[in-house]
């Protein structure tokens, strides 16, 4: 199947900082991504969708200012944690559709954990 | 949106069938999906199922799905030790739609 690689797999930051998770689709192109944030021992919770050469959409109740979302090309899209802070330590995963292909199976990265201390 | 919810945990012998239930709220889902995710990492797409079909089987895996009563379910035959981990079910809605709508996930343990 095809794969999506995010990087890092871990991040360890002090508060007040930003952090930067990629999100790459190695062997298709993706007009779409999507990033999510999972807590402990909770499902998935979306951020926002990332279209490729255009702004991204905001699920309600995300900041589009604390996480800053750039979908450059059909195969990179990043997510900037700004100014983090404790309360934004979490798992967040992206995942990809491949273009032309829909109703089709989404592929995730492996995942990003980050503690902000 | 689509509002979707499964058991929490389920525990099951190594070798016995494990049955995982997941009920949906949305009747125009189109695609409905079971993922696995292993600790620490990210979701692995197990299988899934177009919202005409009433099953649809891969190897120890078998999807059920009944749409008047909105329900799905993830047999898996033989459970192993390696099939301990979270399977979350999710729901999309049209082939315009790439949201995915997750529940909650249900933890799989397998005993010896």
């Amino acid at each position: 199947g095809a794969v999506v690689s995010q990087h890092p797999s871990r991040v360890i930051c002090k508060s007040g900082t930003s952090v930067k998770i990629e999100c790459r689709s190695l062997d298709f192109q993706a007009t779409t991504m999507f990033w999510y944030r999972q807590f402990p021992k909770q499902s998935l919770m979306l951020m926002a969708t990332s279209n490729e050469g255009s702004k991204a959409t905001y699920e309600q109740g995300v900041e589009k200012d604390k996480f800053l979302i750039n979908h450059a090309s059909l195969t990179l899209s990043t997510l900037t944690v700004t100014s983090a802070h404790p309360e934004d330590s979490s798992f967040y995963i992206c995942s990809a559709r491949e273009m032309g292909q829909p109703g089709t199976e989404a592929f995730f990265g492996q995942g990003t954990r980050l503690t902000v201390v | 949106g689509e509002d979707v919810e499964q058991s929490l945990f389920l525990s099951v012998r190594e070798g016995d069938s494990s049955v995982i239930n997941c009920t949906y709220t949305d009747s125009s889902s189109t695609y409905l999906y079971w993922y696995k995710q292993e600790p620490g990492a990210g979701l692995q797409l197990l299988t899934y199922i177009f919202s005409n079909m009433d099953m649809k089987q891969d190897q120890r895996l078998t999807v059920l799905l009944n749409k008047k009563d909105k329900h799905l379910s993830l047999r898996i035959a033989d459970t192993q030790t390696g099939d301990s981990a979270i399977y979350f079910c999710a729901g999309s809605a049209g082939s315009n739609d790439y949201k995915l709508s997750f529940g909650a996930g249900t933890t799989v343990t397998v005993r010896a």
